[in-house]
């Protein structure tokens, strides 16, 4: 089975900090994603990477970067975090459109900014 | 743009009864692909069903079938004779690309109650 590991499943930082989000996926996925959650509003994209070193700002992405030095690897970045960020981020990975079936979804990582 | 639109924020029935989740999509491109994911109390998605645009036919699976009308832009989930199992909350999710980058609708909670 594809996994996508998210390194904390909880975490409360302060403002002003920066934060990282580790993803690690095991099947060699092209494709990685960062998503935020938040009630009514779905899930909405902050950056994605379809290749090392490779990056696009999806819907939301200010306020945030990423860094993809690995395949495996897709890490998201507050860079000075704030209150308004406080929310479930989801890391995904898939392939290729043309032979995906779905993206692979993390269990997920509730960031609290106090 | 894409946009995914769940009307349901919210639906509860007893259990065993049927229920149909609504999903409507607007995109301008001719090729596109339309997901389900379901979202248990645990937070990881799970990959439900993918349709191809081009690719109208009805889909059942077990208890669960998919309605895609490209007339109405519309691609509606219909859980048969639900079970508290089926409690979660439901996203219609749509993409058009090469780089999948899914749009989410904002999602239905669905609670199935004994």
């Amino acid at each position: 089975d594809v996994k996508v590991t998210q390194s904390s499943r909880y975490l409360v930082k302060r403002t002003g900090e920066k934060v990282f989000l580790e993803c690690v996926q095991d099947m060699d996925h092209e494709n990685m994603f960062w998503y935020r959650q938040d009630p009514g509003l779905g899930l909405r994209l902050i950056y994605f990477s379809y290749d090392v070193k490779m990056k696009e700002k999806g819907d939301i992405p200010e306020g945030y970067s990423v860094s993809r030095e690995k395949k495996e690897r897709f890490s998201l970045i507050l860079e000075s975090a704030s209150t308004n960020q406080t929310s479930m981020y989801l890391c995904a990975s898939s392939l290729p459109i043309d032979r995906v079936y779905g993206y692979t979804f993390g269990s997920g990582t509730r960031l609290t900014v106090v | 743009a894409q946009k995914v639109t769940q009307a349901q924020t919210e639906i509860s029935v007893v259990e065993k009864e049927d229920v149909t989740l609504d999903c409507v999509y607007e995109t301008r491109d001719t090729t596109y692909y339309l997901f389900w994911y379901k979202q248990p109390p645990s937070g990881e998605l799970v990959f439900l069903i993918r349709r191809n645009s081009f690719d109208e036919q009805n889909e059942i699976s077990g208890r669960y079938s998919w309605n895609f009308q490209k007339s109405t832009s519309s691609f509606n989930f219909t859980i048969t004779a639900s079970q508290v199992v089926d409690s979660a909350v439901y996203f219609c999710a749509l993409t058009y690309n090469a780089g999948n980058m899914l749009t989410f609708g904002g999602g239905t909670r669905l609670m199935v109650k004994p």
